[in-house]
Formats: structure tokens, sequence, C-alpha cells
């Protein structure tokens, strides 16, 4: 049972447009969400994240905006770069009540950006 | 600052041979952990440690064992290689999620 799902497996983009990557999860109990991106042959890196207190983040091209009441977040890239091509986990965990430092991840969604 | 190394960067067993995944940090943090990628899927995770001496299980534990003797050390054990084994392998530690894991690069394993 897949608790993050990333249901777009690729997506492309036009250099300048935005770009935007979809996430949605159904444990009602992660509060705290984060997107990572990776090139091959790489380890993934830590892009931005977001509490549950939030609905908005923003960390200059990159904007995640998370939609509590329909368990979705999205990862808006503004504006888009070729080296910006990358595979982008999104990734969930429970913060709340303690010492939960396990990250659950949906399967990626491959992010071509055109020149 | 190295960050988190992971050796070996590739590696070919047969079915049945032994082998350890080593994974180093250098940050001093607590909590570390082993994900497999296999293609198309997501990171899975197999254990994760919250400080030295402490191991647990994560989603896929079967066929690997770990051990944590010191804060920097974390190495994964695969006994008797099986083809379902074949995927790449990455270490990752955190002191805290507000700036997420620091992972490394990775250890890709086949098994024949």
């Amino acid at each position: 049972d897949q608790q993050v799902k990333q249901n777009s497996p690729s997506l492309s983009v036009q250099e300048g447009r935005i770009s935007i990557l979809n996430c949605d999860y159904t444990n009602s109990m992660f509060d705290y969400f984060l997107w990572y991106k990776k090139y091959p042959a790489e380890g993934p890196t830590f892009l931005i994240s977001i509490s549950s207190i939030k609905d908005k983040n923003e960390d200059g091209r990159f904007t995640v905006f998370l939609n509590k009441s329909a368990k979705h977040l999205s990862l808006h890239i503004v504006p888009s770069q070729p080296g910006d091509s990358a595979v982008y986990f999104c990734a969930a965990s429970v913060q709340s009540g303690g010492s939960n430092y396990k990250l659950t991840f949906g399967k990626g969604t491959l992010l071509t950006v055109n020149p | 600052n190295a960050g988190v190394t992971q050796t070996p960067k590739f590696r070919i067993l047969k079915i049945g041979q032994s082998m350890t995944l080593q994974c180093a940090q250098d940050m001093n943090h607590n909590y570390m952990y082993w994900y497999r990628q296999d293609p198309g899927m997501g990171l899975k995770l197999i254990y994760y440690s919250v400080g030295a001496g402490i191991t647990d299980k994560g989603e896929v534990p079967n066929g690997y064992n770990v051990s944590r003797s010191t804060t920097e050390d974390f190495p994964l054990r695969l006994e008797l290689a099986a083809p379902s084994q074949t995927s790449v392998y990455f270490c990752a530690s955190t002191q805290s999620f507000l700036g997420g894991y620091t992972f490394g690069s990775g250890t890709r394993l086949t098994v024949v």
C-alpha cells in the first residue's frame, strides 16, 4: 500500500516556463513533507520542505504548496531551467509525538526541461 | 567535509555470496538509514539507526543485517545474495529533519 504517490512518472516543460510536480498521500498522520532532487548516478539531495502547520513554503525558484484537506502537495519551479532536469521525489514523515525520524518516499517524477 | 561516503560504488555478486556495503558519515549525525531503489520505484527503507548500538527494521529488511557500533559507521550486510537484491543502495544520515537527509552517492549491486 503506497502511502506517498507521485502519479506522473515524467513531465516535460520548456525552459522559462513553470514546472508543477504533484504528490498525494494517504496517511493522515503525516505532518512533515519534503522534496528531493536526484541526478543520475548521484544520491538524492534535499530541496525544500513544509510542515503541516503551513500551506506554502518558498525558496528562490522553488515553492511547495500543501493542501491538507486533499492530502496533496505540489512543487512549483519558476522559471524552469535545463539544470532542473532530474528525478524529483516527494517524501513524508510523522514528526509529532516524538522521535519518528523515518521518511516514506514516492516513486519519483522525471522532469525534463527543454532548452 | 565528506558528508556520507558509501563504498563500493559498484559490485557484482554471485547468488549465495555475501558482502558488506560500507557507509560512513563525518557530520556526527545520530540518525542513519539504508534505502534501496529499484527501477521505477521509490526508495524503500531497509534498516535504520537512531544512535550507536540501536538499530531497527524498516519496510524491507529480509535478507539484510546491520550494526551500529560507532556514530560514524553503519554497514549493511547481505547474506546469501539473491537476484531480488539487485538494486541501488543508498545510505543517508540526519540530525534534524528540518534540513532533510544527507545521502551518499549510492552502491549499484547486481546479483547474477
